[in-house]
């Protein structure tokens, strides 16, 4: 049971928009400690998507965006395309363990 | 180029040590915290250790604290993981990455592409 809460699945036709929610505690995102997203490509190493909540390393397409709010974060992907189908991790860092946590991870389907 | 490639996995038995090695390249390694983060097959991703830019400080999951030690070599730009009394639920890859910003904000921006450890008799 991870401390960060994804959904297992979502999917999405291509061209549409998707979003991915990261649903934390009180010790974790919602104490405002950042949330950032890494995207996992079947049989790669994960990459950074998204950091500090909203922020795009270079490379990244303005199509993928971040947001927080409250003690839940989300991973929005507009103009899906089917080298988007991959899985999706957040992480934050918790206060009650004193260290990193990652979200359980979700698989995104291109239908 | 800027990378980290993991090394030292492989096939070993229930309550023996394996040390797994990152060599860092491209960059100016003791300039950043490093960690290891792993992924059993089919799961999630787990947070493992880290060490901060100058080794001075290192933190743990409780999952591994007490058996698994971080430490670094910035003079060889190398980052090692010394794993001991392994068990079957160790079996998994293991990524060392890269850190960003402060310990609490910490995020990962580079990966090495992993080493499988596999434990079993």
């Amino acid at each position: 049971q991870s401390v960060l809460t994804q959904p297992p699945s979502v999917s999405g036709a291509p061209g549409q928009r998707v979003t991915i929610s990261c649903t934390g505690s009180s010790s974790n995102i919602g104490t405002s400690y950042d949330v950032h997203w890494y995207q996992q490509l079947p049989g790669t190493a994960p990459t950074l998507l998204i950091y500090g909540n909203n922020n795009r390393p270079s490379g990244v397409p303005d199509r993928i965006s971040g947001s927080k709010s409250g003690t839940s974060a989300s991973l929005a992907i507009t103009g899906l395309q089917a080298d988007d189908e991959a899985d999706y991790y957040c992480q934050s860092y918790d206060s009650s363990l004193s260290g990193v946590v990652f979200g359980g991870g979700t698989k995104l389907t291109v239908l | 180029q800027v990378q980290l490639v993991e090394s030292g996995g492989g096939v070993v038995q229930p309550g023996r040590s394996q040390r797994l090695s990152c060599a860092a390249s491209g960059y100016t390694f003791g300039g950043h915290g490093m960690y290891w983060v792993r992924q059993a097959p089919g799961k999630g991703l787990e947070w493992l250790a880290a060490i901060w830019d100058d080794g001075s400080y290192q933190y743990y999951a409780d999952s591994v604290k007490g058996r698994f030690t971080i430490s670094r070599d910035n003079s060889k730009s190398a980052l090692y993981l010394q794993m001991n009394s392994l068990r079957a639920e160790d079996t998994a890859v293991y990524y060392c990455a890269r850190a960003r910003n402060s310990w609490t904000k910490n995020y990962l921006d580079l990966w090495g592409q992993g080493t499988l450890v596999t434990v079993s008799s």
